[in-house]
């Protein structure tokens, strides 16, 4: 079955510091992929989607220049968190869609990033 | 689903009865639900879907209902087991235009002995 890889799982940085996630389809070709921001206790709210090849179309509210994201190749997207503050902390997990799958299966989950920010 | 960012709600059931979980949504243009299963500090799995031609559908243990005309959905897991135990999502896709998963509030479940 189709599997994404997210690392890291954990992560501690300094405020003012960037971190990068990075997330892998490692069995099939992502076109598009999806990364969405979790805080304790509460749903996934999705931060951008992005395409490969081209730039990342972000919510309303996601700060485009705070979480940049690059989908460089068909299997990797990475999310990178500049001038991280305490704030940011939170789990972030990406999805992938397979190009040309059905909508049932097309989505698959990483396993988070848990970033914490001191 | 419309998340809110709302804490969320719980239900506890009692191991081996059957436990229902409940979503509303909002998008009438909705054509595809997923229901996903998030155990704690890992990404959400697949659990079953339901297209919105149909208003039922089973599974291994779960089934999961559509009632358009309220836009409500429900998930039900027969004989609930420990291994149940984590946080259910609905998630909803349109038909047309971009294919981003909306996720629902969620609910967590609780298995107990």
């Amino acid at each position: 079955g189709a599997v994404v890889s997210q690392h890291p799982s954990r992560v501690i940085c300094k405020s003012g510091t960037s971190v990068k996630i990075e997330c892998r389809s490692l069995d099939f070709q992502a076109t598009t992929m999806f990364w969405y921001r979790q805080f304790p206790k509460q749903s996934l709210m999705l931060m951008a989607t992005s395409n490969e090849g081209s730039k990342a179309t972000y919510e309303q509210g996601v700060e485009k220049d705070k979480f940049l994201i690059n989908h460089a190749s068909l299997t990797l997207s990475t999310l990178t968190v500049t001038s991280a503050h305490p704030e940011d902390s939170s789990f972030y997990i990406c999805s992938a869609r397979s190009q040309g799958a059905g909508v049932s299966y097309g989505y698959t989950f990483g396993s988070g990033t848990r970033l914490t920010v001191v | 689903g419309e998340s809110v960012g709302l804490h969320l709600p719980t239900l506890s059931v009692q191991e081996g009865d059957n436990s229902i979980i409940n979503c509303a949504y909002s998008n009438s243009a909705s054509d595809y639900f997923i229901w996903y299963k998030q155990e704690s500090g890992k990404g959400p799995q697949f659990i079953i879907d339901i297209r919105s031609n149909m208003d039922k559908r089973q599974g291994q243990r779960v089934t999961v209902l559509l009632n358009k005309t309220v836009k409500h959905l429900s998930l039900q897991i027969a004989a609930t087991q420990p291994g149940d135990s984590a946080v259910y999502f609905c998630a909803d896709l349109p038909l047309q235009g971009a294919q981003k998963l909306v996720f629902g509030q969620g609910t967590r479940l609780t298995i107990n002995p």
